[in-house]
């Protein structure tokens, strides 16, 4: 089955901790975003990438990092940085800008 | 002014009827369009998306009218199935031209 995964599915930060979410697609697919989802708001874009071994921010990047190593894998770091990390993070892919997207199941952190 | 605005609803319909929602852009120059749904604590999962002559999916159908900047969803014949929240999608002002989401409309189907 082509798809994407997302995986944890509940995450849980301690206060000063690094956190990475999983990221991983089958589709074949070039450019690869991380959304994240407040509660009564759009889709903020943290960063995205559009080939192997390159990556952009987006509208919110700071306090995240990424990688993007293999063509498959996106992976998000929330570092200690981001102050109010609690959210719902989705990951998506696509064939490139202005077309549609596919997004994973989600990952939800919440801080402890 | 925010560059995609949805009223946020709730929509309330009773099962069986029509239902209409838009959602209104500022970038004159956008170039793509989607309505997703969005199911309680789930992914968004893409619904259709809007051509310039208007499309129609079954019982939705989907419009777009530049000269005043807005996109519309029609939902014939509701399902309760059909309660979810619409996002719309737009392209965006920036140079990457990358999809911005609105807020999305919460509909609510009743039996």
């Amino acid at each position: 089955d082509g798809g994407i995964t997302q995986s944890p599915k509940y995450l849980f930060r301690k206060e000063g901790q690094n956190v990475t979410l999983s990221c991983e697609q089958n589709l074949n697919h070039d450019a690869m975003y991380w959304y994240r989802q407040d509660p009564g708001q759009g889709l903020r874009l943290i960063y995205y990438s559009q080939i192997v071994n390159d990556f952009q921010k987006g509208d919110i990047a700071e306090g995240y990092s990424v990688s993007r190593e293999k063509k498959e894998s996106f992976p998000l770091t929330v570092t200690s940085a981001q102050k109010n990390p609690t959210a719902f993070y989705l990951c998506a892919s696509g064939m490139g800008h202005q077309e549609t997207q596919y997004f994973g199941p989600g990952t939800r952190l919440l801080v402890l | 002014r925010k560059e995609v605005e949805q009223d946020p609803g709730p929509f309330n319909v009773p099962e069986g009827a029509t239902v209409a929602f838009n959602c209104t852009y500022s970038n004159s120059a956008s170039q793509s369009f989607f309505w997703y749904r969005q199911d309680c604590r789930k992914e968004p999962k893409l619904l259709m998306s809007v051509y310039s002559s208007g499309n129609e999916d079954g019982r939705f159908t989907a419009q777009l009218n530049r000269a005043s900047q807005y996109i519309s969803l029609l939902i014939r014949d509701s399902k309760l199935s059909d309660s979810a929240t619409y996002l719309c999608v737009v392209t965006g002002m920036d140079s990457n031209y990358q999809l911005i989401w609105g807020a999305g409309t919460k509909l609510i189907i009743k039996p």
